[in-house]
């Protein structure tokens, strides 16, 4: 069984652009989250999708967004980009999204903003 | 509203060294706690979790945490370190309350093993 892909891997953006990520979850699964790590302030949560509606969202300014489609599949946007989004993003996939469950984490995108 | 607390940015340990890494939290309801290990370049991959039940748990690469309510903690331990081990080690907990899959993680513990 595939595990949950991210893509880009790597990424370069300068300030002011925006940037959208990808995350495909492991199959079968309907939610998927997103977590910012930065050496600075570790792992944050930013939202989680399920059935293409946000359940919950975490404590990040509105420049930052996300969707889920009818595959599951999900993306996230950040615009206007700043220094201090340059940051590992982190997807995580689960079967339903119970509290017990299992997340499943992806590789990463790596953005560095300039 | 939850935390988790490692203690211990760094941790280094001889090879076939006890591997010790501690995690407390703050929950105010019954906590369900996690560790997740980070290789470099790479997600997160889990080693072990508490639900319920048993609360000596045991986990891949044989690691295991136990949960102590009445110390609020669940360190992770490993009897015999081996140079592999070496990584960056996340405690997690997330709870009924704390927003369906919303993990609040630790500050994470970089372990390192020399020969």
């Amino acid at each position: 069984k595939a595990g949950v892909t991210q893509t880009p891997r790597y990424l370069i953006k300068t300030r002011g652009q925006q940037v959208t990520l990808s995350c495909s979850p492991i199959s079968g699964h309907r939610s998927v989250s997103w977590y910012q790590q930065t050496p600075g302030q570790g792992l944050q949560f930013l939202f989680e999708y399920f059935s293409e509606t946000q359940r919950n969202k975490g404590n990040f300014p509105g420049r930052f967004s996300g969707r889920q489609f009818s595959n599951s599949r999900s993306e996230m946007n950040v615009s206007t980009l700043e220094l201090g989004d340059s940051a590992l993003y982190l997807c995580a996939s689960g079967r339903a999204g119970g509290a017990q469950e299992t997340q499943y984490f992806g590789p990463g995108t790596r953005l560095l903003v300039l | 509203a939850q935390s988790v607390t490692q203690l211990g940015s760094h941790v280094s340990v001889s090879e076939g060294a006890l591997v010790l890494l501690r995690c407390n939290y703050s929950s105010s309801v019954p906590p369900y706690l996690f560790w997740y290990v980070q290789y470099p370049n790479q997600g997160l991959q889990l080693l072990l979790k508490y639900t319920t039940g048993a609360t000596l748990v045991k986990g891949i690469n044989g690691f295991e945490a136990e949960f102590k309510k009445s110390e609020t903690s669940f360190h992770l331990t490993k009897p015999s370190a081996h140079m592999s081990d070496a990584a960056e080690y996340f405690c997690a907990v997330r709870s009924l309350g704390g927003g369906y899959n919303k993990l609040i993680f630790g500050a994470g513990t970089r372990l390192a093993v020399h020969p």
